[in-house]
């Protein structure tokens, strides 16, 4: 069955960068995006941005986030990372990757979620 | 647009029907799906392409189209279907995903 197995949490301050990792299993690893969301506490659920594990790696990145969030990912380990830069109080969340559509086609369709992982900035 | 609006709360009493609504500009054009979230867990989907059910999801969960609003039903309502429920689709160019901000159902 699919999973998606998350890294543990995560504590920075201010201004620092966090780099969360999402290993996949359970299914072919390149014929499916992945894409990432987070969730404030007691809060809803807010898009970060999708990646494509086929070809070369392409991305797509909320408007919110452009400048400041990267996604990449490593085939031969099955894993995809977030990288969020420049954080602050209001980026404590929890983070989601979660597995997307079939790539052959562009749908934005989500499907199965990781465990989530806390990331909390405090000074 | 690529707004999502879902009322913040609705009650429902045990083994009645309790609909979520969802509405936004883009959903005539694009599909909707819905999570279903408990507290401390993932969400889980039980609803995509705005009526199909992925296998594993009790039938009482069903999903309705109307112009700018989609509907999630939960016919038959059980103490165990007290959680947040979320709709997600994609805004109006379909390049971005968008979720409503959650409703938070409590059965009573």
């Amino acid at each position: 069955q699919v999973q998606l197995l998350q890294s543990g949490a995560e504590v920075k301050k201010p201004g620092a960068s966090v780099k969360v990792s999402c290993k996949a299993s359970g299914y072919t690893f390149t014929n499916f995006y992945i894409h990432w969301v987070r969730q404030a506490p007691g809060q809803g659920l807010e898009w970060l941005g999708i990646f494509n594990p086929s070809g070369g790696g392409s991305t797509s990145y909320a408007q919110r986030f452009q400048g400041r969030v990267t996604m990449a990912g490593v085939t031969s380990t099955t894993t995809v990372y977030m990288e969020l830069t420049g954080l602050t109080s209001e980026d404590t969340a929890l983070y989601y990757c979660a597995r997307g559509a079939d790539n052959s086609v562009w749908d934005l369709l989500i499907d199965s979620w990781g465990q989530g992982t806390l990331v909390t900035v405090s000074s | 647009s690529s707004e999502l609006t879902q009322p913040p709360s609705v009650s429902v009493s045990p083994g009645q029907t309790a609909r979520i609504t969802c509405s936004g500009d883009a959903l005539p054009k694009k599909y909707a799906s819905w999570f279903q979230q408990k507290p401390g867990q993932a969400p889980v989907l039980i609803i995509y392409k705005d009526t199909e059910r992925p296998s594993g999801i009790p039938e009482r969960f069903s999903g309705s189209t109307s112009g700018t609003t989609v509907t999630l039903t939960i016919s038959g309502a059980q103490a165990e279907d007290e959680a947040d429920y979320h709709c997600q689709s994609a805004d109006s160019s379909g390049t971005y995903v968008v979720f409503g901000g959650g409703t938070k159902l409590t059965v009573l």
